[in-house]
């Protein structure tokens, strides 16, 4: 069956990096656009990065751009986050999403768990 | 990049009809007809109820629906059930190339 399965959160101090990774099976991961989108604790979904399935374009929100990458390895299946000079309010739920058709990135209609990222000293 | 506005709550009792709006501006929703909305119980992952404005992906209950008028976009769920109850989130495709976000709706079932 379809799934995404993200790993690599964690607690981690200002300042420092953490690589999340989400894990894709049951479709041709080649073909999507992916996402990541997290969720502070108690707050709404915020947007964070979309690669296109090509890796020719990515897009971050403005919270996150110049500090956040994100990339792909399609030989893994596998989708990826590096987060570098981490701060106290990129604490969340971290979720990768699929959107519900190749060649379009709008609507999410896959989702992992998430993978819980706390920074704090 | 402001959130997109969403009322923070909203209400009903089973069996009736409520409305969540979801205002944006004339770089995102009013720009274009890539509204979606989702669905999230506490605890659990989002689900894609409408994208594309007003278009059910297979299994949603054809008691969701979507529309848009200018700058917000709409929400209808009809027919109230106890287990409509749940955080409802709008998104939207920005002129920049990102996606954005509504701050959210918590429905109540009364």
């Amino acid at each position: 069956q379809v799934q995404l399965v993200e790993s690599g959160g964690g607690v981690v101090q200002p300042g420092r990096s953490l690589r999340l990774s989400c894990a894709a099976s049951g479709f041709t991961f080649s073909a999507y656009a992916m996402h990541w989108v997290r969720q502070a604790p108690g707050k709404g979904l915020e947007w964070v990065a979309v690669i296109q399935y090509d890796e020719k374009r990515k897009f971050y929100s403005d919270s996150v751009k110049g500090r956040f990458t994100i990339s792909r390895d399609i030989s893994k299946n596998t989708l990826y986050l590096q987060m570098n000079s981490l701060r106290a309010e990129d604490t969340a739920l971290y979720f990768c999403a699929r959107p519900s058709r190749v060649g379009y990135y709008y609507a999410m209609d896959v989702w992992g768990q998430g993978t819980t990222v706390t920074v704090s000293s | 990049q402001s959130a997109l506005t969403q009322s923070a709550s909203v209400s009903g009792s089973p069996g009736q009809s409520i409305t969540i709006s979801c205002t944006g501006t004339s770089s995102d929703v009013g720009a274009y007809n890539y509204v979606s909305w989702y669905q999230q119980h506490p605890g659990k992952s989002p689900k894609l109820m409408i994208y594309d404005v007003s278009n059910r992906p297979s299994g949603v209950s054809y008691r969701f629906s979507g529309s848009k008028s200018g700058n917000t976009a709409s929400l209808t769920i009809s027919g109230l059930q106890a287990e409509d109850e749940a955080y409802y989130y709008c998104n939207s495709y920005t002129s920049s190339g990102t996606v954005i976000f509504g701050g959210g709706t918590k429905l109540t079932v009364l």
